[in-house]
């Protein structure tokens, strides 16, 4: 089944505590994404990567850190969380470019 | 400020119903897709329509396209209680092919 999985689903974390959201796909996808949902904000990007290799800053790239070493994971990496990271994320991921993306179920982040 | 901004921010209808969905946004574009989100899930892809096009359909869904106007709108027609979610336009900036924008959406509720 073609799919964009995340893990974890939920977390709760103190400030400070780094940790890694993973996301992988199994289509074979160039372009994976990750964004933030918050109520009133809509969904904005934080980072983006075209390929292997390949990534750049989104629209709220401050705090986050990502990595695409192979085609199929992109990692997000929050080094240091703060309480203002408290959010739903979403990785997503599609052929070629932003264009009819796939997206996973989501991570609830909460830091403390 | 936000590219693509939703009207109406919510929307109620009876089963059977159309449903109306407008979207303004401020810069020229690639292309205009627009998402559904079941509460807290995953987005789906619903269609993409590109900047020379003016209307495009899927099954119940027809989208319009009003370069001039810088608007979009998404019908969807003889509605279900199935249909009941969030929905939400992104662009492509002309120019900036590499980023998807997302507006803060439209939250439909259809009742049976």
């Amino acid at each position: 089944e073609a799919q964009v999985t995340q893990n974890p689903r939920y977390l709760i974390t103190v400030t400070g505590k780094k940790l890694t959201v993973t996301c992988s796909q199994n289509m074979n996808h160039e372009y994976m994404s990750w964004y933030r949902q918050d109520p009133g904000l809509g969904l904005r990007q934080i980072y983006y990567s075209m390929n292997v290799e390949v990534t750049d800053k989104g629209d709220v790239p401050e705090g986050y850190k990502v990595s695409r070493k192979e085609k199929r994971n992109f990692p997000l990496i929050l080094e240091s969380p703060s309480p203002n990271q408290t959010s739903l994320y979403f990785c997503a991921s599609s052929f070629s470019g932003p264009n009819e993306q796939f997206f996973g179920p989501g991570t609830r982040l909460t830091v403390l | 400020s936000q590219q693509g901004e939703e009207d109406p921010q919510a929307l109620s209808i009876q089963e059977g119903e159309n449903a109306t969905m407008n979207c303004s946004y401020k810069t020229s574009i690639n292309n205009l897709q627009w998402y559904r989100q079941n509460s807290g899930r995953g987005l789906v892809h619903l269609i993409l329509i590109r900047s020379n096009e003016r209307e495009k359909h899927s099954g119940r869904l027809r989208v319009t396209l009003d370069t001039s106007k810088k608007s979009s709108s998404l019908l969807i027609t003889a509605s279900r209680a199935a249909d009941t979610a969030s929905y939400f336009c992104a662009t492509v900036l002309l120019g900036n092919t590499d980023k998807l924008i997302f507006g803060t959406g439209t939250r439909l509720q259809v009742f049976p």
